[in-house]
């Protein structure tokens, strides 16, 4: 079982639709939860981070966090073309600086 | 605004060759990574350094050395390249918390031919 997964897509959604992107974990001693975009050809950038359960909100970003089941959630409102990459969810445990990386879910929005 | 440089955007290297791969940060951040990036594997750690002259494996250390002399600087030494080393390099570093997220460099494609 990967540390961390995610479906690798692609995910197609329509311009203006809600974007769902979900990532599931197998240690249960991670603290931080990150989620990262990627365009193609360009190094990762920090969309959000969470360190506890519940959601957490930035523009039209979402992030939710269920330690209890092990899963975090990237949630894109008004989904724009702009949008398009590949969206890494990255996990890191207590104590630690190593963080474990998902392979990617790669996210299209159709104009 | 956390800047993290490295040396080449793109790099063509010949089997056997050795590689260097430079990594500056200018944020004072202790730890330092380098991972390397392949399609259907995502991120995978090579080696990371959480002080100067301090080094500790990550998950696919084989083929890899590195290199930190002053705390801005952490460099990725390939001794002596082959095909399968052919990928992109990612350097990231942290401050020294653990809730911190990565910075990222602009990473570093290299083939070896």
């Amino acid at each position: 079982q990967k540390e961390v997964e995610q479906n690798s897509g692609p995910l197609s959604v329509p311009e203006g639709a809600i974007a769902s992107l979900n990532c599931t974990y197998s240690d249960r001693g991670s603290q931080s939860f990150f989620w990262y975009r990627q365009y193609s050809g360009k190094s990762p950038e920090l969309i959000m981070s969470i360190y506890s359960n519940g959601d957490k909100e930035d523009g039209r970003f979402t992030a939710q966090l269920n330690k209890a089941s092990q899963y975090v959630s990237l949630l894109i409102r008004d989904s724009q073309p702009s949008d398009s990459a590949t969206y890494l969810c990255a996990v890191r445990n207590t104590g630690g600086f190593k963080t474990i990386f998902g392979a990617g879910t790669r996210l299209f929005v159709k104009a | 605004d956390v800047k993290v440089t490295q040396s080449s955007r793109y790099l063509v290297k010949r089997t056997g060759e050795k590689v260097f791969l430079e990594c500056v940060q200018d944020m004072d951040h202790e730890n330092m990574f380098w991972y390397r990036q392949d399609p259907g594997l995502g991120l995978r750690l090579i080696y990371f350094s959480y002080d100067v002259k301090m080094k500790e494996k990550g998950d696919i250390p084989e083929g890899y050395s590195v290199s930190r002399e002053k705390k801005e600087r952490f460099s990725l030494i390939l001794e002596s390249a082959s095909t399968n080393q052919t990928s992109m390099y990612l350097c990231a570093s942290i401050p020294g918390l653990a809730t911190y997220e990565q910075y990222f460099g602009p990473g570093t494609r290299l083939t070896v031919t």
